[in-house]
């Protein structure tokens, strides 16, 4: 069974701060591994996404994130916060239908505040 | 149209009642997923459609959760003798084709609120 740990509910960076929100994932297979952002009153977005090939992907808005294997981990960073950076960042993972196993499950979130 | 739609965007009931909520998914895509989302949590899969059929219904809580997409468009997902435990967003996403490695577009969801 595949999931997913946010560590950090919440976190708060000052602008033009590192953002560095973390991401474990547990999967019996290779996973696929996404980013998801959700801005206020709006639906979920896709920010990146990593399936094969280069382990470090970027995304829109300048995030990237860093698939290593050896520490289960998806972990999303931005050099520089920006105040339109404040929503709530879900990561997930998917284990492919060739595992019977096509639906994201996400983690529980992690809400960014950027302090002026 | 543009993009995932979702009605109504707010729903209130009582206790019992009977709810559908709606989803028109992107022109074209095949799969289409519906999500719950409770407050401070992330979105929990509920049935994935590819064209018209279920093809893993293994996230309904329960027999009073059922969808159906009969023409492998529109979604309705019915909820019967609704209690107070199934407030939530209800959110819903398609994608072109329902591999796993796929972008899904999700709309902004259906408040629902059982008093």
């Amino acid at each position: 069974a595949q999931s997913v740990t946010q560590l950090g509910s919440h976190v708060s960076v000052s602008e033009g701060a590192l953002v560095l929100l973390r991401c474990n994932y547990s999967s019996s297979v290779p996973p696929y591994l996404f980013w998801y952002v959700q801005y206020p009153n709006q639906g979920l977005q896709l920010l990146l996404k990593y399936t094969t090939g280069a382990t470090l992907v970027k995304g829109i808005n300048g995030f990237e994130a860093e698939f290593k294997k050896s520490e289960t981990s998806f972990h999303l960073t931005k050099p520089s916060a920006h105040m339109s950076d404040a929503a709530e960042y879900f990561c997930a993972v998917s284990e492919g239908s060739n595992f019977g196993n096509e639906k994201l499950t996400f983690g529980t979130g992690t809400r960014l505040t950027i302090i002026p | 149209g543009a993009g995932v739609s979702q009605t109504p965007s707010n729903k209130v009931t009582e206790k019992g009642k009977y709810v559908e909520l709606r989803c028109d998914p992107i022109s074209g895509h095949t799969a289409l997923y519906w999500y719950r989302q409770s407050l401070g949590q992330g979105p929990e899969f509920l049935i994935y459609f590819q064209g018209t059929g279920a093809a893993d219904d293994s996230g309904l809580p329960n027999d009073r959760f059922f969808a159906v997409r009969p023409e492998g468009s529109v979604s309705t997902l019915k909820i019967q003798r609704t209690e107070r435990g199934d407030s939530a967003v209800y959110l819903c996403a398609s994608s072109p084709t329902g591999t796993a490695n796929e972008k899904l577009f999700f709309g902004s969801g259906t408040q629902l609120s059982v008093l």
